[in-house]
């Protein structure tokens, strides 16, 4: 049963200190995404990747944030410096786009990382 | 630009009961519509999806869909509603030359026993 898996499920931390965020897409996926859960924003997109490379990560923070693929097993998303502000869930969700005249794909979610900052 | 609303925040509905959570969009083209289930502490799991021809589109869990153009509507609906239906929907939607989902703010459906 094929999934996304995301590590760390928890991640507490204090203010200032770098927070890294880890996803492995389903094999075979060729787009990923970046999403970040709150109860006052609900689901924003942050970044997405397709065939590892970056297609659009206006959703981030610049100054703090980035987003990388440094394999097609392997994407991940760092903090530096980490805020109380960016305390959410961070999921991470992959899809395979499909050819044809609709191409279109369903993106499948890992569990998500719940950060803290405090 | 595309953009899909969920109008009601939470929906009670009693077990055995048909359910209905409603999603209108706004998107230039036609759109590809989507319906996702959030359990708690849990990602996101795919429902199902209109992409084109009929407009009622059934999915998992005995969960429907119907495609409705000139209302600009996708509402999810249930004939028959269970407790273990409770969880968080979101509808999303996206238009042809976007590579990308626009999410609802999510509905709580809550289902009593």
């Amino acid at each position: 049963d094929a999934r996304v898996t995301q590590t760390p499920r928890h991640k507490v931390t204090e203010m200032g200190q770098e927070v890294t965020m880890r996803c492995q897409p389903i094999l075979g996926h060729n787009t990923v995404f970046w999403y970040r859960q709150t109860m006052m924003q609900g689901l924003e997109l942050l970044a997405y990747f397709r065939n590892r490379a970056p297609l659009d990560d206006s959703g981030m923070p610049k100054d703090r944030f980035s987003a990388e693929m440094p394999d097609a097993t392997l994407a991940t998303l760092k903090i530096q410096p980490s805020e109380p502000r960016d305390s959410a869930v961070y999921f991470c969700a992959s899809g395979l786009l499909t050819p044809g005249l609709h191409r279109t794909y369903e993106q499948y979610f890992g569990p998500g990382t719940r950060l803290t900052v405090t | 630009a595309q953009s899909v609303a969920q109008p009601e925040d939470q929906v009670n509905v009693a077990e055995g009961n048909p359910l209905t959570v409603k999603c209108t969009y706004s998107v230039s083209g036609n759109p590809y519509l989507f319906w996702y289930v959030q359990y708690p502490n849990r990602g996101l799991q795919f429902l199902l999806k209109y992409i084109t021809g009929d407009n009622l589109v059934k999915g998992s869990y005995g969960f429907e869909a119907e495609f409705n153009k000139s209302q600009t509507s996708f509402h999810l609906k249930k004939p028959s509603a269970l407790v273990s239906d409770s969880a968080l929907y979101f509808c999303a939607v996206r238009e042809p030359g976007y590579s990308t989902l626009t999410f609802g703010k999510g509905t709580m459906l809550l289902v009593s026993p």
